[in-house]
């Protein structure tokens, strides 16, 4: 079956940097675009990017743009988000999603369980 | 960026209702919507696509309806498992963009 799991997410100080993990098992983790979803406490969700298969196609957020860089090892079934520059409002539940294949790109239909990602002082 | 709205906030609803959650993109989407289930505490749920496609193991109590800017959720026989929050999403075009949610509380 398909899981995902994350992991690397604590508290860190404004200005700092974290990197977070998700561990993929279950499916031809090549074979799928995945990507980080985050949600702020109390609040809605929010996408954050995207990557392909190849690591060739890496569409981001504004609110995150030149701060966090996504990137993935097919060999060892892993996705991770550098996130550097963090600021208080970076702060929430980080979610990896399975995003579907080329043919169908934009659909997620599986979830990580999340990590907390505290920014405080 | 296309800007997702949905109706109502918020629902209440007894165990054995039907209810309907609206959402409405700012632009049209085609048919490139799908919903999400979440309760407290848990990662969300994926269980819509392509507005009316069900996800693997989804019941078939759920279903969507809709095209271009208007879309609706449709819950039927509520079970108080059903209870939770429902995000809809557009994955039209970039960024992909999710509504406020919609929060099905028990009457």
């Amino acid at each position: 079956q398909v899981q995902l799991v994350e992991s690397g997410g604590g508290l860190v100080r404004p200005g700092g940097s974290l990197r977070l993990s998700c561990a993929a098992s279950g499916f031809t983790f090549s074979d799928y675009y995945m990507s980080w979803i985050r949600q702020a406490p109390e609040k809605g969700l929010e996408w954050l990017s995207y990557i392909s298969g190849s690591s060739g196609h890496t569409p981001y957020a504004d609110s995150v743009k030149g701060r966090f860089t996504i990137s993935r090892d097919n060999a060892k079934n892993s996705l991770f988000l550098q996130m550097n520059s963090l600021r208080d409002e970076d702060t929430a539940v980080y979610y990896c999603a399975r995003v579907g294949t080329a043919a169908a790109a934009g659909i997620i239909d599986y979830w990580g369980q999340g990590t907390l990602v505290t920014v405080s002082a | 960026d296309i800007q997702m709205t949905q109706s109502p906030s918020s629902l209440s609803a007894s165990v054995g209702d039907r209810v309907t959650i609206t959402c409405r993109a700012s632009q049209g989407i085609g048919n490139y919507l799908a919903w999400f289930q979440q309760k407290p505490g848990k990662a969300p749920k994926s269980l819509i696509y392509g507005t009316s496609s069900l996800q693997s193991g989804v019941p078939s109590k759920f279903s969507g309806s809709g095209s271009g800017t208007d879309f609706t959720l449709t819950i039927s026989s509520l079970q108080p498992e059903d209870f939770a929050t429902y995000y809809c999403q557009q994955y039209n075009s970039y960024p992909p963009t999710f509504g406020q949610g919609t929060k099905l509380e028990i009457k």
